[in-house]
């Protein structure tokens, strides 16, 4: 089954613990991404993969890294967490043309 | 600029009713792809629908159908004979095909069908 599969579903953790959400698809896609939802904001891009060894800054990467170091998996790392980094974490991926994208079944982050 | 605006942001409606979610979007792109996903209280996005820009046909699935006007860059999406289980959060999203580095939602419909 082609599926993105997102690694915890839920997850509370403290101020400052590093923490690491990991993703994998298995569709072979070229293009790889985090979004974070927030109320009243929709769902926005933290960070995106063209292809391995390549990712670019989406539009609210403060506190955020990523790697893609194999094409099916693009962790995100919180190297140093923050309250205002709760939120409904999804990656997803597609094929380059952007005609298809799926999504995860979402990390539910909470930093206390 | 690329944007995707969901101007009402709560729709309550009783059972059995039509209620129509509306979208608007704006791009620099010729060739652009719409969506819409809905969001059951569980928190995962569902795919619903995809449509590219060169087909502005209507789609009907079930009780679901989208109506594309490019003439009015609006994709807006109708439920007919809502239920109960409809009750959930809808995105539209845009993707342009030159510009592949994301997919821009709009900020949602949260819609709740009554009994």
């Amino acid at each position: 089954e082609a599926q993105v599969t997102q690694n915890p579903r839920y997850l509370i953790t403290v101020t400052g613990k590093k923490l690491t959400v990991t993703c994998s698809q298995n569709m072979n896609h070229e293009y790889m991404s985090w979004y974070r939802q927030d109320p009243g904001l929709g769902l926005r891009q933290i960070y995106y993969s063209m292809n391995v060894e390549v990712t670019d800054k989406g539009d609210v990467p403060e506190g955020y890294k990523v790697s893609r170091k194999e094409k099916r998996n693009f962790p995100l790392i919180l190297e140093s967490p923050s309250p205002n980094q709760t939120s409904l974490y999804f990656c997803a991926s597609s094929t380059l043309k952007g005609d298809g994208y799926t999504f995860g079944s979402g990390t539910r982050l909470t930093v206390v | 600029a690329q944007k995707v605006t969901q101007a009402q942001t709560e729709i309550s409606v009783v059972e059995k009713e039509d209620v129509t979610l509306d979208c608007v979007y704006e791009t620099r792109d010729t060739t652009y792809y719409l969506f819409w996903y809905k969001q059951p209280p569980s928190g995962e996005l569902v795919f619903l629908i995809r449509r590219n820009s060169f087909d502005e046909q209507n789609e009907i699935s079930g009780r679901y159908s989208w109506n594309f006007q490019k003439s009015t860059s609006s994709f807006n999406f109708t439920i007919t004979a809502s239920q109960v289980v409809d009750s959930a959060v809808y995105f539209c999203a845009l993707s342009e095909t030159r510009f592949t580095d994301k997919l821009i939602f709009g900020t949602g419909t949260r819609l709740q069908v009554f009994p």
